[in-house]
C-alpha cells in the first residue's frame, strides 16, 4: 500500500513568487495535515483539512492557504514568499476526525527560497 | 511561552546506555500524547502514543506521562545506533477538532 506522497520533492523560488505543493494521503484517509519545519524549530502547525474542509488552522498569515480535492489529495499554496519561508514542507494523513494523533507523514517538500 | 517545550540537544550517548528524553508543556487540556522518530532526511513516524497519565511499554521504549507535572518522558534501553535520529514529542487535546502540537524534536546520537 502507498505512503503518503508529496511533490515536488524540491522547489526554488525567488522572493514574492509563488509556491504549489501538493500531497496525496493514504488510501482511505480523509484528513490532511500541513506542517511547516523549519530549522531549528520543530514542526509548526499549518493546516488541516477533512472531507474537503479546512478544521483548523496555525497561526500563519493567509498568504498561506490551501485545498483539499473531492479525491483527498490537497495542495499548499504560498503566496508573495518570503525569505523565511524557506523550510521543509510536510504532509501527513489519517483515517479521520476521530484521529488519535498517529499520522502518517510523506517524505516532504523542501521550498527555498532566494 | 510555547505550549510544549523540548531540549533540542543534540544529545550523544554510548550504545548500549539508556537513554531519556522529555518535553513539558502548559495546556493542561492535552489527553495524548506522543512521540515521534524522524531519521535524516525523512518524515517523522509514530513511535510510541499513550491517551492521558500513566506508563506504556513497547520493546526497549517506555513512554511515561505525569500530567500533574505536564512532563511526558521516553526512555530508550540498550540504546543502538541505528536509534540516532531527531525524536519528537506530540500532543492533543480531547476534541476531534483539536489540532496536533508538536515539540521542536531532540537530535539523538548514538556512539557505537
Amino acid at each position: 500500500e502507498a505512503g503518503v506522497t508529496q511533490s515536488p520533492t524540491h522547489l526554488i523560488k525567488t522572493r514574492g513568487q509563488q509556491a504549489t505543493l501538493r500531497c496525496s494521503p493514504i488510501s482511505g484517509h480523509t484528513s490532511v495535515y500541513w506542517y511547516q519545519q523549519a530549522l531549528g524549530l520543530g514542526l509548526q502547525f499549518l493546516l488541516w483539512y477533512d472531507e474537503g474542509e479546512e478544521r483548523n488552522r496555525g497561526n500563519f498569515p493567509p498568504r498561506f492557504s490551501g485545498r483539499q480535492f473531492p479525491n483527498y489529495s490537497s495542495e499548499l499554496n504560498v503566496n508573495a514568499l518570503e525569505l523565511e519561508d524557506s523550510a521543509l514542507y510536510l504532509c501527513a494523513s489519517s483515517p479521520g476526525l476521530l484521529n488519535t494523533g498517529e499520522l502518517f507523514f510523506g517524505e516532504g517538500s523542501r521550498l527555498t527560497v532566494l | 511561552q510555547k505550549e510544549v517545550e523540548q531540549d533540542p540537544g543534540p544529545l550523544s550517548v554510548p550504545e548500549g546506555a539508556i537513554v531519556s528524553l522529555n518535553c513539558t508543556y502548559s495546556n493542561s487540556a492535552f489527553q495524548y500524547f506522543m512521540w515521534y522518530r524522524q531519521y535524516s532526511r525523512k518524515g517523522p513516524e509514530l513511535l510510541m502514543y499513550t491517551y492521558s497519565s500513566g506508563n506504556k511499554e513497547d520493546g526497549r521504549f517506555t513512554a511515561q506521562v505525569d500530567k500533574s507535572s505536564k512532563y511526558i518522558s521516553l526512555f530508550i534501553r540498550d540504546s543502538q545506533p541505528s536509534d540516532s535520529a531527531t525524536y519528537l514529542c506530540a500532543m492533543k487535546e480531547n476534541s476531534s477538532a483539536s489540532k496536533i502540537i508538536f515539540g521542536s524534536g531532540t537530535r539523538l546520537s548514538i556512539r557505537p
